[in-house]
């Protein structure tokens, strides 16, 4: 079945570091790829996504490439900020029509220190 | 336009006890997914609601049921509850079936079974 692997967390950055948090899947097909963001307190929220092979999702500075030979979608940034402080979900996409659903990877919290 | 919304934000039950968890998808939206969310944890595919139907399911007991009215708002219904049960239960909805469906979350049921 479909399985996405995350890094462990959790992870603690200063503001402006350099941010890369893995994500690797397991599946057949062609599943589309999400990034989830969850901050305190609230539900999630979709960060970024992508559909295909090669295709990048971007949203807030935020970066991932769908990397179907290494079955990888790892999220970046080149600059956090303390409201960057959330913890992140990866997330495949299943849809054959009728039955839908997302697989998540554990989640990774991420700190940034000022 | 009103996003998803849950009810109650937090129960407190005890074991054996039933539950019923509510949720308003948002407007336009007939595509209903339930999850569970351990501490700690990603969130686990519970099943779907399209149309009144549910149309998939992940590994969760029958003691887990659910509904979908013809307004689209759906209850997620959990007999003989376990402490195991303790979690965040998220509701997810969707416009529609297909790859490129954003699915958009409430801000979760937090259940503690005692």
């Amino acid at each position: 079945g479909d399985s996405v692997t995350q890094m462990e967390g959790p992870v603690t950055l200063s503001e402006e570091a350099f941010l890369t948090i893995n994500c690797t899947y397991t599946a057949t097909g062609y599943p589309s790829l999400f990034w989830y963001v969850q901050y305190p307190g609230e539900g999630l929220q979709l960060l970024l996504k992508a559909t295909k092979a090669d295709d990048k999702g971007s949203n807030k500075g935020f970066e991932a490439t769908y990397r179907k030979e290494t079955t990888s979608f790892h999220l970046e940034k080149g600059s956090v900020q303390v409201s960057d402080s959330a913890v992140y979900f990866c997330a495949l996409h299943r849809s054959n029509f009728g039955n839908e659903k997302l697989t998540f990877g554990t989640g990774t919290r991420l700190t940034i220190i000022p | 336009e009103t996003g998803v919304t849950q009810s109650p934000t937090h129960l407190i039950k005890t074991r054996g006890q039933q539950v019923t968890l509510r949720c308003s998808s948002q407007s336009g939206h007939n595509t209903v997914s339930w999850y569970q969310q351990a501490l700690g944890q990603g969130p686990q595919f519970i099943f779907q609601y399209y149309r009144e139907e549910e149309n998939g399911r992940g590994n969760f007991p029958p003691r887990f049921s659910g509904l979908q009215f013809p307004n689209y708002s759906s209850e997620l219904n959990v007999n003989a509850l376990e402490l195991d049960d303790s979690a965040l239960y998220l509701c997810a909805s969707s416009p529609g079936q297909g790859k490129n469906t954003e699915a958009f979350f409430g801000q979760g049921t937090r259940l503690t079974v005692v």
